[in-house]
């Protein structure tokens, strides 16, 4: 199906354990993001990437890991997984046209223990 | 402060009522986005604005650039409306969205 897909929805990982987190889109969309949700704190920005090879910095890129070797998949991995990191992720993707708007994924709830 | 605030934090409402979330925001931008939340769900998309004013159904975007002020409306409220709002700004020249806190709206029958 197009759209935007996140797996997995659900995953518990211990503390210290590398975790990633796949997104992938069939858009073709240039631009992907990764955001947590976390109460009090709203959506942050963790990482961004406005084409494939070429990733940025967010809000709160510390402890995260991105790569993007191909449009269509932008996977975010936790190289060793902390308490602080337990929160619900979401994946967004936008064309390059700034008319464009954003599609955001069903998003993957981390618990970390 | 937030570069993006939006007001009440919290509201609840009794179904059928008109609504309205409102959003200020501190930085020049080229877009601004209204997204809605359901509990546990995912985020969707409601609007995208960069002037005027948009309309589906029974939601109504408005934008003032000068005043750098939006306001979401709902009119004839439902339980089914129930919702978190976000409000987002993408900067000039940048591409990334900075979120407002959001607005937990409560729609009582």
């Amino acid at each position: 199906d197009a759209g935007i897909t996140q797996s997995p929805r659900y995953k518990i990982t211990e503390t210290g354990r590398q975790v990633t987190l796949m997104c992938h889109q069939t858009w073709s969309h240039s631009y992907m993001f990764w955001y947590r949700q976390d109460l009090g704190h709203g959506l942050r920005l963790i990482y961004y990437s406005a084409a494939a090879d070429i990733t940025d910095k967010g809000e709160v890129p510390d402890g995260y890991v991105v790569s993007r070797s191909k449009t269509e998949n932008f996977p975010l991995t936790l190289e060793s997984a902390t308490r602080s990191q337990t929160s619900v992720y979401f994946c967004a993707s936008s064309a390059e046209d700034r008319d464009y708007g954003y599609t955001f994924g069903s998003g993957t709830r981390l618990t970390v223990v | 402060k937030n570069e993006v605030e939006q007001s009440p934090q919290n509201l609840t409402a009794q179904e059928g009522e008109f609504i309205t979330i409102n959003c200020s925001y501190s930085v020049g931008i080229s877009a601004l986005h209204w997204l809605q939340q359901h509990p546990g769900g995912g985020i969707v998309s409601l609007f995208m604005l960069s002037s005027g004013k948009k309309k589906h159904g029974r939601l109504i975007a408005t934008i003032n650039i000068q005043e750098k002020h939006s306001s979401l409306h709902i009119t004839a409220s439902h339980p089914r409306d129930s919702a978190v709002y976000i409000c987002a700004v993408r900067s000039q020249g940048a591409q990334k969205l900075v979120f407002g806190q959001g607005t937990r709206l409560t729609i009582n029958p």
